[in-house]
Parts: C-alpha cells; structure tokens; sequence
C-alpha cells in the first residue's frame, strides 16, 4: 500500500460542476503539497500547506492533520482544469507522491 | 525568464550509450532535485542536493550519477543506460531543503532503445 493515496483515480465532469480530489497519508508530515500536471507534461505547484485552509482563486486546498487527510476543491470547474493533480507529502526530508488524479472537465 | 530549466527535453538513445541532463534555476534557491515518473505517471525523488551537498540518494544505481558544480545547477548522467531507464526526468528547486514551494522544469523524456 503507498503511503500516499488518492481518490478518485480518474474524474469526467462537466462545465461547471464543484470538484473533490482526497488525499489520504499513513506517514508522519510536515507539510503536503498539491501539483497540478498539464497534458503537456508539466508540473506547477498550486499549493503547500500545513494546516488549516487555502484559497487561490477558484481552487481551495485543506488538510486535517489528526485524520491525515487532504482535499483540493475547484469551484465553477473549466475545460482548462483538465490536468493530473498530484497529492505529495513531505516527511524524513524527502516528498513522497500519490498516483494522481486524471480531471476531465468537458465543455 | 524560466525559473527552472532543463536540457535536453527529449532524448531517444540506443541501451548501453551514456547520456547527461543539465537543469539549471536562476530563483536563487537552495535546494534542487531529481525526480523520476515512469510510465504510470508516478513520481518518485531520485536525489536531492542542498547548497551544492548531497542530502538524498534514493536508491538510485549508481548507474546514475549527479553533480552540482554550484547551487544553481543540478545535472544527472546515466551511465550505461537500460531499457528500463526510459521514463520523464523532472528537475525541480525550493527555496530550502524541504521547505518552500517547489518549482519543476519541464522535463526531460528519456527513450532508450
């Protein structure tokens, strides 16, 4: 079992729709990243955090610490969302990745 | 400008050759490493270097050979190269060793063949 898991695997939703991508770790952390993968390979860091809540424009990431567990939310969802978005969590001074999550957002 | 950057993006190559990438960061960072995701698009830390001094060497072969001749520039050369060498290679940077947002070149897709 990887210390990193994500859920779903896989994500099809329409323009518009609220979405939920969950991460879930069994390690100790000292912070967890969200990575966003366009389709054309590249990789941009949307968020770190440690605790609490976080807002970028249309994008919201959480994490509960004593659950071990982490959401990244996209509001009013756009085809230009379509991305692997990659859960990493930081511990014994390396990032430790989850599989990712493949979002289609069709138009 | 871009931030973090890596040559070559593409290289297809016969097993067995040696081949070299550079990465290179002008953002001032501290920290660069190598990341490897292979064909299921899973992201794994290589190494990590922290002011030019290795930190992580994830049980890579040592096959596979980095060098930081200064903190801005982090280069990976394969020796021998397999088949299962194949795979994208992500250089990335952060401001500190594990702190910090962190910041990817392009990546690097190695065919071997």
């Amino acid at each position: 079992k990887n210390e990193v898991e994500q859920s779903p695997q896989n994500l099809t939703a329409q323009e518009g729709e609220f979405i939920t991508i969950n991460c879930s770790y069994s390690v100790g952390i000292s912070a967890l990243h969200w990575l966003q993968q366009h389709p054309g390979g590249g990789i941009v860091s949307l968020f770190m955090l440690s605790s609490g809540k976080k807002k970028h424009g249309r994008l919201i990431a959480t994490i509960n610490i004593q659950e071990k567990h982490s959401s990244l939310h996209i509001t009013a969802s756009h085809p230009r969302d379509s991305a692997v978005y990659i859960c990493a969590v930081e511990g014994a001074q390396k990032l430790v990745f989850g599989q990712g999550t493949r979002l289609t957002i069709n138009p | 400008d871009t931030a973090v950057s890596q040559t070559p993006k593409y290289l297809v190559t016969q097993m067995g050759n040696d081949k070299s990438i550079k990465c290179e960061q002008n953002l001032g960072h501290d920290t660069m490493y190598w990341y490897k995701q292979d064909s299921k698009k899973f992201l794994k830390i290589m190494f990590s270097y922290n002011n030019k001094e290795l930190i992580i060497n994830e049980t890579v072969p040592n096959r596979f050979s980095p060098k930081s001749p200064d903190k801005a520039h982090l280069n990976l050369h394969i020796n021998s190269l397999e088949l299962g060498d194949s795979a994208v290679y992500f250089c990335a940077s952060s401001p500190f060793l594990n702190t910090g947002e962190l910041f990817f070149g392009e990546g690097s897709r190695l065919t071997v063949l």
